[in-house]
């Protein structure tokens, strides 16, 4: 079955413990990112990744990094969480085109709540 | 950046009744989503145009580029279809992404 997977969906934690969430799909997409959601605020881009090794900045990247090593994977990473990144965090994929066009379908993951303390 | 206005913010319906979504941006775009989010949180992929209109089962989507607006339109509504319904734009130049999403519209179907 197709689809995108993360791990945890539930996570609190304390301020300044380190947490990665993991991202991985099954689909050999070449696209993945990752997002925020908080209430009255929408959907906000953390990073997102064109490729293997090629990553760069969404729209909030403060307090998050990222890797992509493998294709199919692509975690998200707080160094060091604070209270303001308590958040519902989505992961999502999708094609990308020869010419860097995204013009696809995207999956998403099922979320992780996490809270920080 | 580019602007996305979606209307209405809420919406409450009785079963079987015609729903219709709005969304408006502001800048060109190569593509418009609409997704689904229900109570549990998880978000689905509803469409993805870039012109015209796409039909699947009680769904509608449709585009106008040259007035930057979208439509969803629900027909004979159900209970199940209530969920956030959220239009993302992708929006063409200025950088490599460039999605971009609506607030979201809560819809409540009641029988």
């Amino acid at each position: 079955e197709a689809q995108v997977t993360q791990n945890p969906r539930y996570l609190i934690t304390v301020t300044g413990k380190k947490l990665t969430v993991t991202c991985s799909q099954n689909m050999n997409h070449e696209y993945m990112s990752w997002y925020r959601q908080d209430p009255g605020l929408g959907l906000r881009q953390i990073y997102y990744s064109m490729n293997v090794e090629v990553t760069d900045k969404g729209d909030v990247p403060e307090g998050y990094k990222v890797s992509r090593k493998e294709k199919r994977n692509f975690p998200l990473i707080l160094e060091s969480p604070s209270p303001n990144q308590t958040s519902l965090y989505f992961c999502a994929s999708s094609l990308r085109g020869l010419a860097g066009d995204l013009s696809y379908e995207q999956y998403f993951g099922p979320g992780t709540r996490l809270t920080v303390t | 950046k580019n602007e996305v206005e979606q209307s209405p913010q809420n919406l409450t319906a009785q079963e079987g009744e015609f729903i219709t979504i709005n969304c408006s941006y502001s800048v060109g775009i190569s593509a418009l989503h609409w997704l689904q989010q229900h109570p549990g949180g998880g978000i689905v992929s509803l469409f993805m145009l870039s012109s015209g209109k796409k039909k699947h089962g009680r769904l509608i989507a449709t585009i106008n580029i040259q007035e930057k607006h979208s439509s969803l339109h629900i027909t004979a509504s159900h209970p199940r279809d209530s969920a956030v319904y959220i239009c993302a734009p992708r929006y063409s130049g200025g950088g490599a992404d460039g999605l971009t999403f609506g607030k979201g519209t809560h819809l409540i179907i009641q029988p």
